[in-house]
Order: structure tokens, then sequence, then C-alpha cells
């Protein structure tokens, strides 16, 4: 069974620039999470989703960051305009349902210049 | 919320020595907790969990025991490997329950031969 696929697996922009990931979880999975990942920190929500309805996404700075899971299966997260600070790993997890184990991706490194 | 501490690292240890990787946890009632381990270059995998106190989880080797008295989930194992090299994350479900994990900071393991 594949596992959660995510790409790119690495970026790198100019700030200003917009950037965009792209999330497909297990098939089947109805939850599907964002997450952030700082270097030399653990993981942070920023959204998450239950089929295709965001239900948490009181971590995402919305004047920049949006999402998207259209058909309630693959995702999109975007950055429009990058800023220097955003600079961090993206990660994508996915479970059956939102009480179940949490499978992620290899995650995007995203680095702003 | 639900919050979780984990001691920082990097813990190196020489290959066959006895780990252990600290973990302390706020929590209202007793939530699931989860260690993950996230090996260079790949995504968080889930390692063990224990669901409910005094539960014991164990996987490759390694264990952690949910001590309520102690509000601590100390993940343990006898003799490491140096395919054991990897970051360890402690983490534990957000406060509302809707499958949002809280994780810690991270502690790297570096195992040498």
């Amino acid at each position: 069974e594949a596992g959660v696929v995510q790409s790119p697996r690495y970026k790198i922009i100019e700030k200003k620039q917009p950037v965009a990931f792209w999330c497909n979880p297990i098939s089947g999975h109805n939850t599907l999470y964002w997450y952030l990942q700082n270097l030399g920190q653990g993981p942070e929500l920023l959204i998450r989703y239950e089929n295709e309805e965001a239900v948490d996404d009181s971590q995402l700075p919305k004047d920049r960051f949006s999402a998207e899971r259209l058909k309630g299966v693959d995702s999109t997260l975007k950055i429009q305009p990058a800023e220097l600070g955003d600079s961090a790993v993206y990660l994508c997890a996915s479970s059956l349902r939102g009480i179940d184990e949490q499978f992620f991706g290899p995650g995007t490194r995203l680095t702003v210049l | 919320g639900n919050s979780v501490t984990q001691m920082e690292g990097p813990v190196t240890l020489s290959e066959e020595a006895f780990l252990t990787i600290n973990c302390t946890y706020t929590a209202t009632g007793y939530p699931s907790l989860f260690w993950y381990v996230q090996y260079p270059g790949e995504g968080l995998q889930l390692l063990l969990k224990a669901t409910k106190a005094d539960d014991k989880g164990s996987n490759k080797g390694f264990e952690a025991t949910y001590r309520k008295e102690t509000t601590s989930f100390h993940l343990e194992k006898g003799s490491v490997q140096v395919s054991d090299s990897a970051v360890y994350f402690c983490a534990l479900p957000g406060s509302s329950n809707t499958g949002k994990l809280i994780f810690g900071q991270g502690t790297t393991l570096q195992v040498k031969p």
C-alpha cells in the first residue's frame, strides 16, 4: 500500500514569490493534516480536513496561507507571498478517521531566500 | 491545553548502550500517548503508543510505560543499534480530542559503532 505522497520534496524560492505544496493521502483516508515543522522543533498543526471540509484551521496564517482539498482526496497548501520565516518542512499526514493513527509523508523542505 | 516536554538532545550513545529519552506531559484526563520516530530524510512514523494509564507500548525493542502518577512516558531501549539513529518525538492529542497531535520538540539520537 502506498504511503502519503508529497511533492516537491525540496523547494527554493525568493521571498515574495508564491509556492505550492501537494499531498496525496493514503487511499481511503478521510482525514488529512498539514503540519509545519521548524528546524529543531516538533510539527505543529496548520490545518485539518475531514473529507473536503476544513474543520480546524485556527493555526493557519490566513493572510498568506491557503489550502484546499477538492473532492476530499488530494490537497494543496499555498503560500503567497512567501517570507523568510516560512523556511521550514511542511508535512502532510492522513488517517482513516480523525481519531486514528496518523501516517506522515516525507515532507517538503522549503527554503526562502 | 495539553502539552508535552521531552529532554533536549542530542543524545550520543555507543552501540548496545541503554537508552532513555524522557517525556512528561500535561493533559486533561488521560489521553493516549505516542512516540514517533523520524529517520533522516523520511517522514514521521509511529513507533509505539499507549492508550491508558499503566499501559506499556512496545515496538522494535523500544518500550514506554504510561505513568499517570508522574505524568511521564519515557522511551527506553535496552541495547541501541546504529540504525536507531533518528529524531524521536513524544506526542499526545490536543485538548479537544479531534485528532490534532501535540508534539514535543524532538530528541536526536546518534548511535556510534
